[in-house]
Parts: structure tokens; C-alpha cells; sequence
């Protein structure tokens, strides 16, 4: 049972630099989402897709971009990483409809220096 | 916009005590109401899912209820033990985007 799995699981960037990260899941979940957590901030919602091929903007979108090319794999791009934006990321999925639970990954430990 | 509080922020109990954890939102306009575990380094664990028409939701020695109207959950943890150990989160769902997570109780069980 993989659910969601999120690659890397750790990563170390200087400032300026540039990356990618994947999210998956097996589990033919139409909404997938990144948050990022921080502490005393609780979990932060970055972008999200509601269906291949769609993205949207969460509460925290400046510096990062994301596609969902196909249902399976939701992509968190950082074009020049800051410093700010270290944390840690974490991908959910949950099926359509209100009445359904939200799966997470295991996190992607992100530092910029 | 949902705000979510959680009370206590941590605390620590001797082995074998019921525990109650509190979760409240400021719009209670949701389909569900998710709590999560979290062990340090680690992701999140779905604990359980309680609906927006449902009182009460148990998962062995856990059980969660919801006031809808009053903006409230609590989840209680029975006969605790070192590993309940974690950080223990709640996120109302009002639908899309709308998953909103309150900063955590830290919980420490000890020996």
C-alpha cells in the first residue's frame, strides 16, 4: 500500500538554486495538495489541483509553482530557492466529495542556505 | 477565513491516564472534521474521520465527538501509554481547497 509517497526526503539548497519536488499517489484521488509546516505556524497550504491539469493558489504561493500533468503525480517547483523557504513540505490527496478523508506523504525536509 | 485553535498546546501525563484534547473552528459550515497524529520527523496519520452529521466517531481506545454548532471536537484518548506520544492535530474540511489545520497538542505520556 504506497498512498502517497513524496521524493526526496530530504534536500539541502543554497539560495538561488532550483528544484523540483514529486508527489504520487496510487490512489486515483482527483484532489491533491502542498503544504509546507513550519513551527508555532501549524500546516500551510501552497497550491492545489482539483483534477489533472488544473492548479490553483493556496494561502502561501509566492516562490513556488506546481503542474499536475498527469492524475497520479502533483510536481512543487521552486524556481530560486530563499532561505524562507525552509521547511517542510508535505503532499495529501483526498477523493472527491465531502464526506472523505485526506492521505499525507511522509515529508520532504527542505533547507536553503 | 477558518481559524483553528487547539488547547492544551502540550502535555505531558503519567501512563495510564483518559485524556481529552481540544480542537475548536470559527466556521462551522463543514462536510467533516479529520484528527491526525504526528510523531516527530514524520507525516501525518490519519486517527479518524468524523462527519459533519455524526456526534461521536471511536478507533479503540480513541474516540472523537463534534459540536458543529458550537465549533468544537475533542478527542479523547483512553488509558494512555508512552506510545500515544506525539503531536495531535485536527483540520476541519469544508470542501476543495478548505482543509484547515490548527497548530497541534504536543502530548507526552510517561512512564
Amino acid at each position: 500500500n504506497a498512498g502517497v509517497t513524496q521524493t526526496p526526503k530530504f534536500r539541502v539548497l543554497k539560495t538561488g538554486q532550483s528544484m523540483t519536488l514529486l508527489c504520487a499517489q496510487d490512489m486515483n484521488h482527483e484532489y491533491m495538495y502542498w503544504y509546507r509546516q513550519d513551527p508555532g505556524m501549524g500546516l500551510r497550504l501552497i497550491h492545489y489541483s482539483v483534477g489533472e491539469g488544473t492548479t490553483a493558489k493556496g494561502e502561501v504561493p509566492d516562490g513556488y509553482n506546481v503542474s499536475r500533468l498527469k492524475k497520479q503525480n502533483f510536481l512543487l517547483g521552486l524556481e530560486s530557492a530563499a532561505p524562507s523557504q525552509t521547511s517542510v513540505y508535505f503532499c495529501a490527496s483526498r477523493p472527491t466529495g465531502g464526506r472523505t478523508e485526506a492521505f499525507f506523504g511522509q515529508g520532504t525536509r527542505l533547507t536553503v542556505v | 477565513k477558518q481559524e483553528v485553535t487547539q488547547i492544551p498546546a502540550a502535555l505531558s501525563v503519567p501512563e495510564g491516564e483518559n485524556l481529552v484534547l481540544n480542537c475548536s473552528f470559527t466556521d462551522s459550515a463543514i462536510y467533516n472534521l479529520q484528527w491526525f497524529r504526528q510523531d516527530p520527523g514524520k507525516g501525518l496519520t490519519s486517527l479518524l474521520l468524523i462527519q459533519s452529521s455524526q456526534r461521536e466517531q471511536t478507533s479503540g481506545r480513541l474516540n472523537a465527538s463534534l459540536d458543529k454548532s458550537s465549533g468544537r471536537s475533542t478527542l479523547y484518548i483512553a488509558a494512555s501509554q508512552p506510545g500515544d506520544s506525539a503531536t495531535y492535530l485536527c483540520a476541519p474540511f469544508r470542501g476543495g481547497n478548505k482543509l484547515t489545520f490548527g497548530t497541534g497538542t504536543q502530548l507526552k505520556v510517561e512512564l
